[in-house]
């Protein structure tokens, strides 16, 4: 069955440092991927997606995400956070042919001043 | 503005009772969702709908209901038979289509009296 792994599941920074968050997902079929954020007592927000072409995506916000198929990973990358970037970001990975979303089990990012 | 909406934002729940999350979107999507969101878990899916009049078990549906009587509406029903309901409901929707993107409600806390 298909699965998505985010190994960390808080992950502490100061502002304007680095940050990567990791997801990684089991299967090698084709696939479409995404990143979403949730802040605190709300629902899921779009960040970017993968569904083809440049393996590189890139968000608004200055998030970017890069799809690594031979090693089946997403992971979503910011050069410089604020402080209203502390949410809760999920990786969610959809099979080509199926409606069916599996969600990764979130990562709490917290930047601190 | 076209987006998804649920009600009520807190609802309480007696042992033995059943109640019903409404979920109403009017962005004309085909498809429609129900997660469950508990701490650490992430999201967990319930029920998913492609169409009207129809619908399929997620991975956690035991004690859960669903129906889909117009393509706006697919209200969820958290019966007596599930011992554990406390938890963040999401509802989402799609179109359907290859270049999908699921967009998210607010959100339903559900708690045990």
């Amino acid at each position: 069955a298909q699965s998505v792994t985010q190994l960390d599941s808080q992950v502490p920074v100061f502002e304007e440092a680095p940050v990567e968050l990791r997801c990684n997902y089991s299967s090698s079929v084709s696939v479409y991927l995404f990143w979403y954020v949730q802040y605190p007592n709300q629902g899921l927000q779009l960040l970017l997606k993968y569904l083809s072409g440049s393996t590189l995506v890139e968000s608004i916000n200055g998030f970017e995400a890069e799809f690594n198929k031979s090693q089946t990973s997403f992971h979503l990358r910011k050069p410089s956070v604020h402080i209203s970037d502390t949410a809760e970001y999920f990786c969610a990975v959809r099979r080509s042919g199926t409606y069916k979303y599996i969600f990764g089990t979130g990562t709490r990012l917290k930047v601190l001043a | 503005d076209g987006g998804i909406t649920q009600s009520p934002k807190y609802l309480f729940r007696k042992e033995g009772q059943n109640v019903t999350l409404s979920c109403e979107q009017n962005l004309n999507h085909d498809a429609m969702y129900w997660y469950r969101q508990d701490p650490g878990q992430g999201l967990r899916l319930i029920y998913y709908s492609q169409i009207v009049n129809d619908f399929q078990k997620g991975d956690i549906a035991e004690g859960y209901s669903v129906s889909r009587e117009k393509k706006e509406s697919f209200p969820l029903t958290v019966t007596s038979a599930q011992k554990n309901p406390t938890a963040f409901y999401l509802c989402a929707s799609s179109t359907g289509q290859i270049q999908e993107t699921q967009y998210f409600g607010p959100g339903t806390r559900l708690l045990v009296l």
